[in-house]
């Protein structure tokens, strides 16, 4: 199985930050990665899916980067409904999608 | 507009067994595999199981395999989740997701079920 890790777990940041999260594959996944964002009591979002396209709708303040082992997620300019918790996800074991941890981001 | 909608969870003791619904509407449900979701409270997003669009080609995680069981009705626009001894840790938010093409993760998420396993 691959298995996902995000660093940091949880992240403090202010309004107007530059905001970095990593997510690492386990073994290569060429691009077939994806970010969500969740926030509490709902469901979550696609934001970013093959590692660096952003899905119709979402802000673009939201970028991905990376390629097979490590990739990134950035907010360029935190908004105050960007505090949430934020998950990556492979593609590459399709069907078998497998999620990181998470990463809360708050204020 | 898409739309996926959770039913059928609830309070039920250890060992027993739950069946959840996810009507589907707003697009070709025939024709789009899907996935069910889960979310221990407080804890991360865990893929558990997954139906091809037809149903004949189903995946579970080793967490519940054996015990659940996914299936689908496209004549009733629903996917299922049969859900038989159930444990403490089955406790949690049951997703229906809907993924979209090209490997691109889930477009479509429903609001969640709340599964409690608790005597």
């Amino acid at each position: 199985d691959i298995q996902m890790t995000q660093s940091p777990s949880s992240l403090s940041a202010s309004v107007g930050d530059r905001v970095t999260i990593t997510c690492r594959a386990s073994q290569s996944i060429s691009s077939y990665l994806n970010w969500y964002q969740q926030k509490p009591g709902k469901a979550p979002n696609l934001l970013i899916y093959g590692a660096s396209s952003l899905q119709s709708g979402v802000p673009s303040r939201f970028s991905g980067s990376g390629s097979g082992t490590d990739f990134t997620l950035t907010i360029s300019s935190l908004q105050p409904e960007d505090f949430a918790t934020y998950y990556c996800q492979q593609s590459y074991s399709a069907p078998l999608y497998t999620f990181g941890q998470g990463t809360k981001l708050e204020i | 507009e898409v739309q996926l909608v959770e039913s059928g969870g609830g309070l039920v003791q250890p060992g027993g067994s739950l069946r959840l619904s996810c009507a589907a509407s707003g697009f070709d449900f025939s024709s789009y595999e899907m996935n069910w979701v889960r979310q221990a409270p407080g804890k991360g997003l865990e893929w558990i199981s997954y139906s091809s669009s037809s149903g004949i080609t189903i995946y579970y995680a080793d967490s519940v395999k054996g015990r659940f069981t996914i299936s689908r009705d496209n004549a009733k626009n629903s996917l299922y989740l049969q859900m038989n001894s159930l444990r403490a840790e089955d406790t949690a938010v049951y997703y229906c997701a809907r993924p979209q093409a090209g490997y691109s993760g889930y477009d479509y998420w429903g609001q969640g079920t709340l599964v409690t396993v608790s005597s």
